[in-house]
């Protein structure tokens, strides 16, 4: 076990709704990364928080946002749900964002859309 | 841009030996990170290599060359519990930004 926790383990929205999820990251870690990893693929890069500030962004729109906590703990929030949100949605912690990389994985979050 | 590309399945059987290929085109690059995954898990950490050579950490090797723009993960020994999918993540670092870029995956049948 890496020592990150997320929260919901599943969870089933109506496209349109509005999802948060939760994201503890290792203690003494104060990186948060979030991944969107569909079906069958690799995950894709949301966005990183470093000490509370957003530090980095892939190509997701803004209706993905995020926010960390002075705890480090973290959330991603998905407004306008979409079908093509259905994924597992991955945290990973990390003790910086540079120069050390190893990124610890939480367990996810699997999303469904209907 | 970025780019990386691993088989995407791949069969081997008990006790043998796999080699898992993974090629990148990336700016940036800062390191290569092999991960396993089992169905419906998190990612964990099997290696990391940032210089060129070979890594080799129990059952696990990993291989870097960097001019080539080249990796492979090497597996000994298989066992039916290494039947998950591995993932190839290149470090691109801009700025402050530490962002993995991932393969797909490649899915590995450890086959009795």
């Amino acid at each position: 076990e890496t020592g990150v926790t997320q929260s919901p383990t599943h969870l089933i929205k109506t496209r349109g709704q509005q999802v948060t999820l939760r994201c503890s990251s290792q203690s003494g870690h104060n990186t948060v990364s979030w991944y969107q990893q569909a079906l069958g693929q690799g995950p894709q890069f949301i966005f990183q928080y470093y000490r509370e500030e957003e530090n980095g962004r892939g190509n997701f729109p803004p209706r993905f946002s995020g926010l960390q906590f002075p705890n480090y703990s973290s959330e991603l929030n998905v407004n306008a749900l979409e079908l093509d949100d259905s994924a597992l949605y991955l945290c990973a912690s990390s003790l910086e964002p540079v120069p050390t990389y190893e990124q610890y994985f939480g367990p996810g979050t699997r999303l469904t859309v209907t | 841009g970025q780019n990386i590309d691993q088989p995407t399945e791949m069969t081997a059987t008990e006790g043998a030996i796999v080699q898992i290929n993974c090629t990148y085109q990336t700016s940036g690059f800062n390191g290569l990170f092999w991960y396993q995954q089992h169905a419906g898990e998190a990612p964990t950490f099997l290696s990391y290599n940032v210089l060129d050579g070979l890594e080799e950490k129990g059952r696990f090797s990993s291989f870097l060359s960097r001019s080539k723009g080249y990796s492979y993960l090497l597996l000994k020994e298989l066992q039916m519990k290494d039947s998950a999918s591995y993932l190839c993540a290149v470090i691109r670092v801009g700025g402050a930004t530490n962002k993995l870029i991932f393969g797909t995956g490649t899915l590995l049948a450890v086959q009795p």
